[in-house]
């Protein structure tokens, strides 16, 4: 079975900083993907960024960077020169493939908060 | 581009009454559709997922049925609603090929009273 953990129930980072938010995860897979989603307070799921296991190089998207450490299980999002728009829940997940289709195992998410 | 609609947005409904909701894709064709539920302070959990007219896979055992009428449209339904359905619920597609991320729906937030 797989699972996310993501350890840091909120976090606070001032306006232009970069912040960190934690992601680990196991799984027995050798293929696999992780995902980030940022949730606003309406509710949509919007993704961020994606990283393959097989990815060699970190992935990034604009201001996303993944921080992918394989042998330690962790994919950590790192947000560079926050703004207030960014103040949200964030989620890790993970992809598992069962026949055609690819399910999704998600954390319990970080609230980020971003502060003048 | 592809879009995805869930309706309503919110509905407050009472114990034991049925439940339809309703989410509809636009933009690709034959897509994987999946169901999740997000209770009050929590990440989601998958409920449903389906790969083609049909073709439904439950998640967890519970109270909720889903259908797959047309290519594009992926219902939820209850006969009887339970306090612990409460919940917002979100429905996705997913594009099975490169990175196979899902896109969400903008959610209905459903209250039983």
């Amino acid at each position: 079975a797989q699972k996310i953990t993501q350890t840091q129930p909120g976090m606070f980072v001032q306006e232009k900083e970069a912040v960190t938010l934690d992601c680990t995860y196991d799984t027995s897979d050798q293929s696999y993907g992780l995902f980030w989603y940022k949730q606003p307070s309406s509710g949509e799921m919007i993704f961020l960024i994606y990283q393959g296991s097989y990815d060699e190089q970190n992935a990034t998207e604009g201001r996303y960077s993944l921080n992918f450490q394989k042998a330690r299980k962790s994919a950590n999002l790192v947000i560079s020169a926050s703004q207030l728009g960014d103040s949200a829940m964030y989620f890790c997940a993970m992809r598992a493939r069962t026949g055609t289709a690819s399910k999704l195992t998600f954390g319990t998410g970080t609230r980020l908060q971003v502060t003048l | 581009s592809q879009t995805i609609h869930q309706w309503p947005a919110t509905l407050v409904q009472p114990v034991g009454s049925p439940l339809s909701l309703e989410c509809t894709v636009e933009g690709t064709s034959n897509p994987n559709l999946y169901w999740y539920r997000q209770a009050a302070g929590r990440g989601l959990q998958l409920l449903f997922y389906s790969v083609g007219i049909g073709q439904i896979s439950s998640e967890v055992p519970q109270n909720l049925s889903a259908s797959r009428p047309q290519d594009r449209q992926f219902i939820l339904s209850s006969k009887k609603l339970l306090l612990s359905d409460s919940g917002f619920y979100l429905c996705a597609w997913g594009r099975e090929r490169e990175r196979h991320e899902q896109f969400f729906g903008p959610g209905t937030r459903l209250t039983v009273l």
